[in-house]
């Protein structure tokens, strides 16, 4: 069982919708991710947090926003989404210190544009 | 700047055969970390094993074991007597050990691995 869980699983929304998806960790951990993964492509970093301080942003457009409310918990707020959008997006957490510092993942989300 | 290379994009293996994924690796960063993850066809990217570039012996765990050949900047993933659970995709990821490294885990193209009966 995952210490990582994800929801909504799937989504399903119109380019004009705002929606937003949730990632909750139960591993204590300090530091949280997103990643995006489309067909095709390797899982692209989109946000990292520490300590619910962002401290990397990889050029994402404006319409992905995430929010990282307390080390348990974090979001990503979408609006005005564009078909190209359209892919798994993953969350992953880590205890944010060490050498290894491995990345434990969630489900997903897979999220489509119509 | 990293790169991490997987030519392999599928691989079929007969069930309780050895296989190995490719991993190649480039980076400017003095030391480092390999990781592999599995991606069964439900979505979540289960971490298997993780190389450090300081690390004087292959990492094993269980079933995985990583030949990890640091002159050819190499990683590659050895899954013994494989399973029918073992199909999945398998994605080849590292990360600089540095401080801007930090956080920053780079992926490979994955390869997707078939266990046949």
């Amino acid at each position: 069982e995952t210490g990582v869980t994800q929801t909504p699983r799937h989504l399903v929304m119109g380019m004009t919708n705002k929606k937003s998806l949730k990632c909750e960790q139960h591993l204590g951990h300090n530091a949280m991710y997103w990643y995006k993964q489309s067909a095709k492509k390797p899982l692209e970093l989109m946000f990292v947090y520490s300590l619910e301080e962002r401290v990397e942003n990889n050029s994402v457009p404006s319409r992905f926003s995430p929010e990282c409310p307390n080390s348990s918990h974090l979001f990503l707020h979408l609006h005005t989404l564009q078909p190209e959008d359209s892919a798994l997006y993953l969350c992953a957490s880590s205890t944010g210190t060490g050498i290894r510092d491995e990345q434990y993942f969630g489900p997903g989300t897979r999220l489509t544009v119509t | 700047a990293q790169k991490i290379t997987q030519t392999q994009p599928g691989m079929f293996v007969q069930e309780k055969e050895a296989v190995t994924l490719d991993c190649t690796y480039d980076t400017s960063d003095p030391s480092y970390g390999l990781f592999w993850y599995k991606q069964p066809s439900s979505g979540e990217m289960i971490f298997l094993i993780y190389q450090g570039s300081y690390d004087q012996q292959n990492a094993t765990e269980g079933r995985y074991s990583l030949n990890f050949q640091k002159a050819r900047k190499s990683a590659n993933l050895v899954i013994s007597a494989s399973q029918l659970g073992d199909s999945a995709m398998y994605f080849c990821a590292m990360r600089g050990l540095t401080t801007d490294s930090w956080g920053k885990l780079q992926f490979g193209a994955g390869t997707q691995v078939v266990v046949t009966p």
